[in-house]
């Protein structure tokens, strides 16, 4: 079972409304990442970090912002939600050894902005 | 990260074994081949991994082709909590800092009774 958590679960909010998507982990994992995925789609890539003071964008284009003052937070944040941005938002950290790249993901956060 | 080719669906009596297939025919010597799974919407969960040898854990094992260019995830005794959407993934082994995984679309594996 992985130790790596998401607050909170489900998020209905206003269009206009600022949001942060909460993520920690207890395992110590140097990456951390998030993806995005609407009702049976794929997953898409759109922040990761290396590590602390580290972000970088992911291969799909996303509003959203992201950062890592601390190992096990790694917090994303909509200044101004709009419908478009409804959807689950998954976080997942893995080890740093890049050989054995095995990705643990946190339950997940629905957004439904209205 | 290499393309991989499954089939979009496939269906497993409970019990029996669930042989899912993967094709990865550009796939290069550097590139491991990752087993993800995705129950209904939860986070993504890791199955098993391997570059060229056949391997096993306790949830599945993994045959690759001698040529690399294909591999088969088994189940070996599939339950009605195996249905999920199952992900072949070829990932570099030397990418160093940049540990990002391509989730394509998939089988979606239904067991039934």
């Amino acid at each position: 079972e992985a130790d790596i958590y998401q607050t909170p679960r489900y998020l209905v909010i206003g269009t206009g409304k600022k949001i942060t998507l909460e993520c920690s982990q207890t395992m110590g994992h140097d990456k951390m990442y998030w993806y995005q995925q609407d009702p049976g789609m794929e997953l898409h890539l759109i922040h990761y970090s290396y590590g602390v003071n580290s972000t970088e964008k992911g291969d799909l284009s996303s509003e959203s912002t992201v950062s890592r003052i601390r190992t096990e937070h790694f917090p994303l944040t909509l200044e101004s939600a709009r419908p478009s941005h409804t959807s689950q938002y998954l976080c997942a950290s893995s080890p740093p050894l890049a050989v054995q790249e095995t990705q643990y993901f946190g339950p997940g956060t629905r957004l439904l902005v209205l | 990260d290499a393309k991989t080719t499954q089939p979009p669906s496939m269906d497993c009596a409970e019990g029996r074994a669930a042989n899912l297939p993967c094709n990865h025919s550009t796939i290069s010597g550097n590139e491991y081949v990752y087993w993800y799974r995705q129950i209904h919407s939860q986070g993504p969960q890791y199955i098993i991994h391997g570059l060229k040898n056949n391997e096993t854990n306790e949830m599945a094992s993994l045959i690759i082709t001698e040529d690399r260019k294909s591999s088969t995830l088994i189940l070996p005794h599939a339950t009605l909590r195996d249905t999920a959407v199952y992900y072949c993934i070829v990932r570099d082994r030397n990418t160093g800092t940049a540990s990002k995984l391509t989730f394509g679309t998939g089988t979606r594996l239904q067991v039934t009774l």
